[in-house]
């Protein structure tokens, strides 16, 4: 779906360095998600927001943070990164709660 | 929280032949059930969802069913094509904007 754009596409990261992915659509949809998914694996939700100024923690959301200043914008913050999170990370979009589309992905190596 | 378990994991059919791939969820209150399509190296794309109050939905070659009392949901393909070849994931939601994925299946169709 064209209307919700991920960066960036791919990155290597160091340990203990900080990372933020980002998520951007222009759908004007209320509610945002980030999922990680690790290989072999289902979707997991780290975070969500409903609306802008609001924000809220899913299934796993240690080690990361977010944010949502404005509808278009839902960016996923690293603080210090650790291997454990080398994952391909989804960020998706939903008007009225459902249904979910999702961006590009962003697929990140921590080494 | 809700648990959505996902069988098999993997499947195999000759093109043609149909396809079932079934789900289960723990919470009853659970009420919006949508399944996703991921080629490799690409994102999940929703391909139908059905809600509670409905038993059973197509969409030309696709179908879910939805068994609300044993809380389990169904995707059926028919007339399978090479095409189909993908990750499919089931979901399940309670109103809200917390969907939780099942493990996937992994369907490869055999020309």
């Amino acid at each position: 779906i064209a209307g919700i754009t991920q960066a960036p596409t791919s990155q290597i990261l160091a340990a203990g360095r900080r990372m933020t992915l980002r998520c951007t659509q222009d759908m004007r949809h209320n509610a945002m998600y980030w999922y990680r998914q690790d290989l072999g694996l289902g979707l997991r939700l780290i975070h969500y927001s409903n609306t802008a100024g609001t924000t809220g923690k899913g299934e796993v959301p240690d080690g990361y943070s977010v944010s949502r200043a404005n509808t278009d914008d839902f960016p996923l913050t690293l603080a210090s990164a650790v291997p454990s999170q080398t994952s391909v990370y989804f960020c998706a979009s939903s008007d009225a709660g459902l249904p979910q589309y999702f961006g590009p992905g962003t697929r990140l190596t921590v080494l | 929280g809700e648990n959505v378990e996902q069988h098999p994991s993997t499947l195999s059919v000759q093109e043609g032949d149909s396809a079932v791939i079934k789900c289960t969820y723990s919470d009853s209150a659970s009420n919006y059930f949508p399944w996703y399509k991921q080629e490799l190296g690409k994102r999940p794309q929703l391909i139908i969802d059905i809600r509670s109050n409905v038993g059973e939905k197509k969409d030309q070659r696709i179908a879910v069913t939805l068994n609300k009392t044993a809380k389990h949901f169904s995707l059926h393909i028919t007339e399978t094509q090479p095409e189909d070849s993908a990750v499919y994931f089931c979901a399940a939601s309670k109103g809200g904007n917390m969907l939780t994925f099942g493990g996937g299946t992994r369907l490869m169709v055999k020309p």
